[in-house]
């Protein structure tokens, strides 16, 4: 099973700030997903990426498959923002492929 | 707007009852989901459906029955054989298995 690791486990910073949380991951995948939730429970897919880097309005993602490294980038930070973040790779196969890490929890104060 | 429905939001079951969670989805997706969400743990898979009249067990499927009927349902039964029920359910979907694409937003259940 893959072992996934997220870190920092929270973060508080001012609105504007540059955010970076990271995703380490122990086996080979074939995609990995970044998922944010809010603060009500629902959950919003942010990327599906499997090499390279992606970009969404603020958001970027960006993996490095042969260091098992992920990174979610949130520039000019705004309290919007402040969800949990999700990192989920996939090592391949059906749905039990998919492994959740325990969450990025980011709050942007104004 | 396509999206998945979760209801109710808040259930509560007595100890020794089943319950069932909606979840239904108008995005013609043919695979759906059922996670698990724990304080301060991973969402783990219970069970997956990639057509109707099909599904598998997930990683946490004791104490949980589903079904799939109609391609828009797949509803979770949490019997009481499910000794800690207690948790945040997330129903998800996609066009075709194996990678969830759109979730909906959770029923969080308790224990009276």
């Amino acid at each position: 099973k893959n072992e996934v690791e997220q870190s920092p486990q929270n973060l508080t910073a001012q609105e504007g700030e540059f955010i970076t949380i990271n995703c380490s991951y122990s086996v080979g995948i074939s995609a990995l997903h970044w998922l944010q939730q809010h603060p009500g429970g629902g959950i919003v897919s942010l990327f599906m990426l499997s090499s390279g880097k992606k970009k969404h309005g603020r958001l970027i993602a960006t993996i490095n498959i042969q260091e098992k490294h992920s990174s979610l980038h949130i520039t000019a930070s705004h309290p919007r923002d402040s969800a949990v973040y999700i990192c989920a790779p996939h090592s391949g196969g059906g749905a039990d492929g998919l492994t959740f890490g325990k969450g990025t929890h980011l709050i942007i104060q104004p | 707007d396509g999206g998945i429905t979760q209801s109710p939001k808040y259930l509560f079951r007595k100890e020794g009852q089943n319950v069932t969670l909606s979840c239904e989805q108008n995005l013609n997706h043919d695979a759906m989901y059922w996670y698990r969400q724990d304080p301060g743990q991973g969402l783990r898979l219970i069970y997956y459906s990639q057509i109707v009249n099909d599904f598998q067990k997930g990683d946490i499927a004791e104490g949980y029955s589903v079904s799939r009927e109609k391609k828009e349902s797949f509803p979770l039964t949490v019997t009481s054989a499910q000794k800690n029920p207690t948790a945040f359910y997330l129903c998800a979907s996609s066009i075709i298995g194996g990678q969830p694409q759109h979730f909906g937003d959770g029923t969080r259940l308790s224990i009276l």
